[in-house]
């Protein structure tokens, strides 16, 4: 099984700051990852696919980057309904989640 | 407009079965993979079960395999999870969801969510 570790556990910034959420893989998924958003009582939205491509409709601040097993989400300028669980997942050998990254703003 | 719409949610008694049913709508549903997603209360999102296009090869996470069984009817665009056995660790919200296109796999379309609660 890949186990997806993600970093910091919280994150708490103030609004127009920058964010950059980790997500590290236990093995090799090339790029087959993806980040979702997760607030209460909504379902998740896809933000990122394929570690890099932006979801349809997702503001320009939000980007991907990374291949193999080391993975960043960056929010560039954050505003408040950035508020939420970042959680990021692989594909690349079955589908996994890692265990989310709160952002508090 | 893609629509996912889970149903069959409620609660079981440990041991107990329950069958959930996602109807889907707005795309051509025999060319889409499709999966279920759960939250536990207080815990974050863990896939759960996968199914190719023609209902042939599932996929399933170690803590379901053997329990629950996923199917899908492409004539009726529905999407089926039996689950048996249930176990109290099994009560979530049960998503059912897409990908963004057929050749696009990033999971952008979800249902609203179906409780399951298992418990005596």
């Amino acid at each position: 099984e890949i186990v997806l570790t993600q970093s910091p556990a919280t994150l708490s910034l103030s609004p127009g700051e920058r964010a950059t959420l980790s997500c590290r893989a236990s093995q090799s998924i090339n790029s087959y990852l993806a980040w979702f958003q997760l607030k209460p009582g909504q379902a998740p939205r896809l933000l990122i696919y394929d570690a890099s491509s932006r979801a349809t409709g997702i503001p320009a601040r939000f980007s991907g980057s990374g291949s193999g097993t080391d993975f960043t989400l960056t929010i560039s300028s954050l505003e408040p309904e950035d508020s939420a669980l970042y959680y990021c997942q692989q594909r690349s050998n079955a589908w996994t989640f890692g265990q989310g990254t709160k952002v508090e703003i | 407009e893609v629509q996912l719409v889970e149903s069959g949610g409620g609660l079981v008694q440990p041991g107990g079965s329950l069958r959930l049913s996602c109807a889907a709508s707005g795309f051509t549903f025999s060319d889409y993979w499709m999966y279920w997603v759960r939250q536990a209360p207080g815990k974050g999102l863990e896939w759960v079960a996968s199914i190719n296009r023609d209902g042939v090869d599932h996929y399933y996470v170690d803590s379901v395999r053997g329990r629950f069984v996923m199917s899908r009817d492409n004539a009726k665009n529905s999407l089926y999870v039996q689950m048996n056995s249930l176990r109290a660790e099994d009560t979530a919200v049960y998503y059912c969801a897409t990908d963004l296109s057929p050749m696009v796999r990033g999971w952008a379309y979800w249902g609203q969510g179906a409780q399951v609660t298992v418990s005596s």
